[in-house]
C-alpha cells in the first residue's frame, strides 16, 4: 500500500494566485480529512468527507478555501486567491469510520505564499 | 466540546532513560479513542499507539506504552530506553464520533 499520497510536497506562490493541493487516500478508507499545521495554531481540521460527501467544513478559514472529493480516490483543496497568512503545512489523512482506527497521514504540502 | 491538553512544550531526556509525556483530555462521552502521533523533523505524522476508553489494560507497542488513568482523564505516553531517533514532536489526540482533535504537542529532545 502506497499510503496517502499528497502533491505537491512544496509549493511557493505569489499572493493572489490560485493554489491547488491534491490528495489520494488509501484504497478502502471511507473518510478523508484536511488539516493545516502552523506554529501558532497547531494542527487544525479544515474539512472532512465521509464516503466522498463533505460533512463538516466549519474549519475552513474563509470563502477563499474550497475542497472537493469527486470520487473515493481523489480530493483537492483549493485556495483562491492565496494570501501570505495561508502559509502552512497542509496534511491530508484518511481512515475508516471506526473509533479505534487511527488516521494515516500523507507527507504534507508545505505552502509558502510570498 | 472535546479538548486535549499537553502542558509540556518541550522535554529533554538522556539517551537510554525513560520519559513520560503528559496528556489530559476532556469529554463527557463514555466512548472515545486516544492516540499518540510522532512528528520528526522531516514532517510526517507517524501513528504510535492507541487506547480505547473501555480497554482494561494499558496499551503497549514496543518501547511505547500508554499510562491510561480514566478517572483522572489522562493518557500519558511513556517511552522506555530513549534513543536519539526519538527526538521529535509528539501529539496526543482524541476521537469520538468526530475527527481527531489534537493537542499542541510536546517537543522531545534526546541527549546523548
Amino acid at each position: 500500500d502506497a499510503g496517502v499520497i499528497q502533491s505537491p510536497r512544496h509549493e511557493v506562490t505569489e499572493m493572489g494566485q490560485e493554489v491547488t493541493l491534491r490528495c489520494k487516500p488509501i484504497s478502502g478508507h471511507n473518510s478523508l480529512f484536511w488539516y493545516r499545521q502552523t506554529m501558532m495554531r497547531g494542527l487544525e481540521l479544515l474539512i472532512y468527507f465521509n464516503n466522498n460527501v463533505p460533512i463538516d467544513d466549519s474549519g475552513m478559514p474563509e470563502d477563499r478555501f474550497s475542497a472537493k472529493m469527486p470520487n473515493a480516490s481523489f480530493s483537492t483543496l483549493k485556495i483562491q486567491p492565496s494570501e501570505p497568512r495561508d502559509s502552512a503545512v497542509y496534511f491530508c489523512a484518511s481512515s475508516v469510520r471506526v473509533l479505534n482506527y487511527g488516521y494515516t497521514f500523507g507527507s504534507g504540502t508545505r505552502l509558502t505564499v510570498v | 466540546a472535546q479538548k486535549i491538553t499537553q502542558t509540556q512544550p518541550g522535554m529533554f531526556v538522556q539517551e537510554k532513560e525513560a520519559v513520560t509525556l503528559d496528556c489530559t483530555y476532556d469529554t463527557s462521552d463514555p466512548s472515545y479513542g486516544l492516540f499518540w502521533y510522532k512528528q520528526p523533523s522531516s514532517g510526517e505524522m507517524i501513528f504510535l499507539i492507541y487506547q480505547g476508553s473501555y480497554d482494561q489494560q494499558n496499551a503497549t507497542e514496543g518501547r511505547y506504552s500508554l499510562n491510561f488513568q480514566k478517572a483522572r482523564k489522562s493518557a500519558n505516553l511513556v517511552i522506555s530506553a530513549s534513543q536519539l531517533g526519538d527526538s521529535a514532536m509528539y501529539f496526543c489526540a482524541m476521537r469520538i464520533n468526530t475527527p481527531l482533535v489534537f493537542g499542541k504537542g510536546t517537543r522531545l529532545s534526546v541527549i546523548a
